[in-house]
């Protein structure tokens, strides 16, 4: 049982790449997140999945993408990074609301 | 809106202390209540929740937290610090419509031996 995962740990890109980064899930939970992470400011919610097919906007969801076609995975795609996207990305997962959420490793993401 | 503030960036305490990592909410219902710890180049690890009963919350780790609806707070607390304990410690409420959590920007804990 591997919980979350994250592809990949680290990515450099330069200003206007894009990239995908992938969470999985192994629990058959129904919720998935994805989350930056920022000196001083705590995690900040970028999208969200309730199930498989659904997404919906976090707090953050400007220039960021997301997909849901399998429930285990959860995709987050930048189209055009910038630099203010460097930052320290979690994906997590939860079998319901009210209950904790299960984080994987990160992805660390630095944009040139 | 729902909300959670940890007034501390940083808390320092000696190994074998008791220690308290402080945070107060702000919701509109009924407070469901989480502490996380992050190590070092690692994601956030669950160390317990609050939704109803006990004020008196443990979990992972040795560690507690107190509820206090009065003062609408929900401080992490462990009877001796441990220098393994050093960690980013992170308060989060759940979202207004239940499925997403609110966290803190985080309070640094540093365990001196």
């Amino acid at each position: 049982n591997a919980g979350v995962t994250q592809t990949p740990k680290f990515r450099v890109l330069k200003t206007g790449q894009s990239m995908t980064l992938l969470c999985a899930q192994d629990m058959n939970h129904e919720y998935m997140y994805w989350y930056r992470q920022d000196p001083g400011m705590g995690l900040r919610l970028i999208h969200y999945s309730v199930g498989e097919g659904t997404t919906a906007k976090g707090e953050v969801p400007d220039g960021y993408n997301v997909s849901r076609l399998k429930k285990q995975n959860f995709l987050l795609g930048l189209e055009s990074a910038a630099p203010s996207q460097t930052s320290v990305y979690f994906c997590a997962s939860s079998p319901g609301t009210g209950v904790e959420q299960y984080f994987g490793p990160g992805t660390r993401l630095t944009v040139t | 809106a729902q909300s959670v503030a940890q007034p501390e960036d940083q808390v320092n305490v000696a190994e074998g202390n008791p220690l308290t990592v402080k945070c107060t909410y702000s919701v509109s219902g009924n407070p469901y209540l989480f502490w996380y710890v992050q190590y070092p180049n690692r994601g956030l690890q669950f160390l317990l929740k609050y939704i109803t009963g006990d004020n008196l919350v443990k979990g992972s780790y040795g560690f507690e937290a107190e509820f206090n609806k009065s003062q609408t707070s929900f401080h992490l607390k462990k009877p001796s610090a441990l220098v393994s304990d050093s960690a980013l410690y992170f308060c989060a409420v759940r979202g207004k419509y239940g499925n997403k959590l609110v966290f803190g920007a985080g309070t640094i804990l540093r365990v001196k031996s």
